[in-house]
């Protein structure tokens, strides 16, 4: 049972638009998250993470958003860039160990 | 350059061999993990470490062995290949449970 979900497999945006890319999870346990970028043929790498005592973590043009109550979190891309297609994970830490959403795949339109 | 490195790249097996696939990582991190990614399911934690000679099962840890006799090496062993482990094997390491992991490239490993 997947603990962590990406309900959008994929995401179609134009270049200079808002990406927002949604995650909900299921373990109250669940104390940091973190959002990875993979291309192809490449392992994911790290983006951004948030702390389940905080709302909203910013770095450059990625915003991450935290909502505890709804179990829910959210990376906001801004402005979207063709560099910017790639699938993208989100991923809960719990203890030692990261439980993966099945990722979006996210294409920006010049 | 620093970073976590995987081999193979690729291999091919024959249903009940074994092999090991290698990880080696060069920033001396404590936490290491391994993953498997398959299509439609995200990645999937194997085994971890949280340093050497500690390690504790995953999510998905049937089929595999694994050991961590120093801090740079986390080798994991398939004893009996089977076709259900074909998948993309992803190693990784963090020097915090809470910092992001840096991953390996891969290995692509196909179970005939």
């Amino acid at each position: 049972d997947q603990q962590v979900k990406q309900n959008s497999p994929s995401l179609s945006v134009q270049e200079g638009r808002i990406s927002i890319l949604n995650c909900d999870y299921t373990n109250s346990m669940f104390d940091y998250f973190l959002w990875y970028k993979k291309y192809p043929a490449e392992g994911p790498t790290f983006l951004i993470s948030i702390s389940s005592i905080k709302d909203k973590n910013e770095d450059g043009r990625f915003t991450v958003f935290l909502n505890k109550s709804a179990k829910h979190l959210s990376l906001h891309i801004v402005p979207s860039q063709p560099g910017d297609s790639a699938v993208y994970f989100c991923a809960a830490v719990d203890d030692y160990k990261l439980s993966f959403g099945a990722g979006t795949t996210v294409t920006v339109r010049a | 350059n620093a970073g976590v490195t995987q081999t193979p790249k690729f291999q091919v097996l024959k249903t009940g061999q074994s092999m090991t696939l290698q990880c080696a990582q060069d920033m001396n991190h404590e936490y290491m993990s391994w993953y498997r990614q398959d299509p439609g399911m995200g990645l999937r934690l194997i085994h971890y470490s949280v340093g050497a000679g500690i390690t504790d099962q995953g999510e998905v840890p049937n089929g595999y062995n694994v050991s961590r006799s120093t801090t740079e090496d986390f080798p994991l062993r398939l004893l009996s290949a089977a076709p259900s482990q074909t998948s993309v094997y992803f190693c990784a390491s963090s020097y915090s449970r809470l910092q992001g992991y840096t991953f390996g490239s891969g290995t692509r490993l196909t179970v005939v």
